[in-house]
């Protein structure tokens, strides 16, 4: 089966630069989007389609994608950015696939 | 805005069958941009896809729930639901149903409702 593997967590210091990697065989063929969420929170979409944002939310979430491997970054971080990340794309076989998320902590 | 509002059972019984309806306010399920689907997340664990189908046709299950899921579109009602059979303490969950665009991304997502599978 399609399996998206992104990293158990990250850590980083407020007002620094957050990276979350997410990986999958031919993942530079696929759509990715990206989803927040805080805890006890549904999931909010912060990036589709790679690195197109939905309205509302700010540029310091970014999207990229090189080979395999998309990226999320957060620039700027803030406490409030603590939260899980999740990645997700369409597999022709298994259909929709998320990643296994990313707990960030801000510290 | 488009808002989606899930409904059903807190807790199931082992074996028995789980149904959940989603009620969809501010604009038409009947829409030829979107699908509607389910996803689930277990205590503690990451999100994982149930199922999505389109108003009038197409519907894509998760490879490892397809045996027992069955997803329903109601446009009289602006509602869908889900069906999952053979419930276990495995599938005890929180269960969101979302709206997912043609282009692939779930732009709109319910509050979720909290499933406890047990006797």
């Amino acid at each position: 089966s399609y399996e998206l593997t992104q990293p158990p967590s990250v850590s980083v210091s407020p007002g620094q630069t957050a990276t979350i990697t997410c990986s999958g065989h031919g993942l530079g063929r696929k759509f990715v989007h990206w989803y927040r969420q805080e805890p006890g929170r549904s999931p909010v979409l912060i990036i589709y389609e790679d690195k197109k944002r939905p309205s509302g939310i700010p540029d310091r979430f970014s999207g990229s994608i090189s080979g395999d491997t998309a990226t999320l970054t957060i620039s700027g971080t803030q406490t409030e950015d603590e939260a899980d990340y999740y990645c997700q794309a369409w597999d022709s076989v298994n259909a929709e696939v998320f990643g296994g998320g990313t707990k960030m902590t801000v510290l | 805005q488009l808002q989606l509002q899930e409904s059903g059972p807190g807790l199931v019984k082992p074996s028995e069958t789980l149904s959940l309806i989603c009620t969809v306010s501010g604009g038409p399920i009947s829409s030829d941009i979107s699908y509607w689907g389910w996803v689930r997340q277990s205590p503690g664990k990451g999100l994982e896809w149930i199922g999505s189908k389109f108003y009038n046709g197409n519907t894509y299950y998760n490879p490892s729930l397809k045996s027992r899921v069955t997803i329903s579109v109601d446009t009289s009602k602006n509602q869908f639901s889900l069906r999952l059979t053979s419930l276990t303490a495995a599938d005890t969950a929180i269960y969101y149903c979302a709206r997912r665009l043609n282009v692939g991304h779930f732009d709109h997502w319910g509050q979720g409702t909290r499933v406890t599978v047990s006797s």
